[in-house]
């Protein structure tokens, strides 16, 4: 199993330009979610979907969207990218199943650079 | 709300030394506990986990007993390797609405040396 796959890895965007962060997984998981890591905070909850067509909002989701038209892929928008949102960007995902969904699988990441 | 407060970092330790970071927490009803790491270039694993009070995680040699009465979740490891250099994250997901989501200290880097 692939497990939790992000795309891209490292990306640089202007100010004002939108992008598409992509997160897919392959483990049937109901629950999802994007953090962004920052340096001293630890990982803040942007947004989360407990299941395909539903999605709900984070500790942080101003200038970001998320949908959820499947189970496997969750992307998440920026719709018009600020300097503030440079940062580290890890999907997560977690099963409601026979594995609780406190375990939760992350993403390798990725790196968002916004000049 | 739900929070999480790591020992600042980094650490640093010789190869052999005994390792403590500590992490205390503020929850409402009963949080599940876990530490994460995350080593160099990559993602966050799950090291281990505690889901009520007294239980002990454990695996690879580290462990962390959930403490209700302290609010804590201490990870110890009796001795350490260079391998276990990494950034090390004390995090609770909480019941109810709060079921599934989780709030993350601000993490501390720990560095072995040979």
């Amino acid at each position: 199993n692939a497990g939790v796959t992000q795309t891209p890895k490292f990306q640089v965007l202007k100010t004002g330009q939108s992008m598409t962060l992509q997160c897919a997984q392959d483990m049937n998981h109901e629950y999802m979610s994007w953090y962004r890591q920052d340096p001293g905070m630890g990982l803040r909850l942007i947004h989360y979907s407990v299941g395909a067509g539903i999605t709900d909002q984070g500790e942080v989701p101003n200038g970001y969207n998320v949908s959820r038209s499947t189970t496997e892929d969750f992307p998440l928008r920026l719709l018009s990218a600020a300097p503030s949102q440079t940062s580290v960007y890890f999907c997560a995902s977690g099963s409601g199943g026979r594995a609780p969904r406190e375990t939760q699988y992350f993403g390798p990441g990725t790196r968002l650079l916004v000049l | 709300g739900n929070s999480v407060t790591q020992m600042e970092g980094p650490v640093t330790l010789s190869e052999e030394a005994f390792l403590t970071i500590n992490c205390t927490y503020t929850a409402t009803g009963y949080p599940s506990l876990f530490w994460y790491v995350q080593y160099p270039g990559e993602g966050l694993q799950l090291l281990l986990k505690a889901t009520k009070a007294d239980d002990k995680g454990s695996n690879k040699g580290f462990e962390a007993t959930y403490r209700k009465e302290t609010t804590s979740f201490h990870l110890e490891k009796g001795s350490v390797q260079v391998s276990d250099s990494a950034v090390y994250f004390c995090a609770l997901s909480s019941g109810g609405t709060s079921y599934g989501k989780l709030t993350f200290g601000q993490g501390t880097i720990l560095t072995v040396h040979p």
